[in-house]
C-alpha cells in the first residue's frame, strides 16, 4: 500500500530563518514525490517533485527538497522563509502503474512569523 | 501555460437541486480528475478520465456524475446532494505518463443547504 506522513500538523517559523516541512512515504517500487502549496480558498500549486536523478530538487519561489531513500524521505526546505510562504503544504507519492492515484500527506499549515 | 479553469467559484445549491461544475484545460492533456476537499484535510480522488473515458470512480456515490465531453473539458453534474457534501471540489489534469505532474484548478466552493 502506499502512504504519505507529514508528522507535524503546524509548523512556524519566523521570517529570515530556514525553514523544513517533513515528508515520509511509504511506497513499493520507485516513488514519484510531489509537494504542493495550498494557500486559503485557492487550489493546490504544484512546488516540485521528484522522479529520479538529483536527490535535490529545485522548485519555485525558492523552495527545494531532498530525496532519501534510505530513510524515505522527502523533506521540503526554503534557505530564508518569507511571510507570504505561509500557507498549506501537501506532500504527495505517486508509484508508477498507478494511474492517477496520487496520495497525500494530511498536510502541514506552515506560519512564517514577522 | 499550466492553467485549469473551473466554473463556478462558488454554488449554493438546495438539496433537490441539479446543477453542474465544469472545468477546462487547453495544455493539451489526457488525464483529467475530479478531487474533493474538505477544510484543512487533503484532497480525496473520486474520478478519473484518460483519453475521455472514466478509468477510476472511487466509489463515489451516484448522486455525482462526472462528464468528459471532449479532451479539454470536465463536468461534474450535481443531483439531490446531501450538507455533507458540501466541500471544494477540484479538477485537475496531466499528460498520461506515470511521472507526470497533476495541474490543479482554483476549486469550485460548494455549499448545499
Amino acid at each position: 500500500a502506499q502512504s504519505v506522513a507529514q508528522p507535524e500538523d503546524q509548523v512556524n517559523v519566523a521570517e529570515g530563518n530556514p525553514l523544513t516541512v517533513k515528508c515520509t512515504y511509504s511506497v513499493s517500487g520507485n516513488p514519484y514525490l510531489f509537494w504542493y502549496v495550498q494557500y486559503p480558498n485557492r487550489g493546490l500549486q504544484f512546488l516540485l517533485k521528484y522522479i529520479t536523478g538529483d536527490n535535490l530538487v529545485k522548485g519555485s519561489y525558492g523552495f527545494e527538497a531532498e530525496f532519501n531513500k534510505s530513510q524515505t524521505s522527502f523533506h521540503l526546505k526554503k534557505p530564508s522563509a518569507l511571510v507570504s510562504d505561509s500557507a498549506l503544504y501537501f506532500c504527495a507519492v505517486k508509484r508508477g502503474s498507478t494511474l492517477g492515484r496520487l496520495y497525500f500527506g494530511r498536510g502541514t499549515q506552515l506560519t512564517v512569523w514577522p | 501555460d499550466t492553467e485549469v479553469t473551473q466554473t463556478p467559484k462558488h454554488l449554493v445549491m438546495g438539496m433537490t437541486n441539479k446543477k453542474s461544475l465544469k472545468c477546462e484545460q487547453h495544455m493539451g492533456h489526457r488525464a483529467m480528475y475530479w478531487y474533493k476537499q474538505k477544510a484543512k484535510k487533503p484532497p480525496e480522488l473520486m474520478f478519473v478520465y484518460s483519453y475521455e473515458k472514466l478509468s477510476i470512480n472511487e466509489s463515489v456515490p451516484s448522486r455525482f456524475s462526472p462528464e468528459c465531453p471532449n479532451s479539454s473539458l470536465l463536468n461534474l453534474h450535481l443531483h439531490a446532494l446531501q450538507p455533507e457534501d458540501s466541500a471544494l471540489y477540484l479538477c485537475a489534469s496531466s499528460h498520461l505518463l506515470d511521472q507526470e505532474t497533476q495541474y490543479f484548478g482554483p476549486g469550485t466552493r460548494l455549499l448545499v443547504l
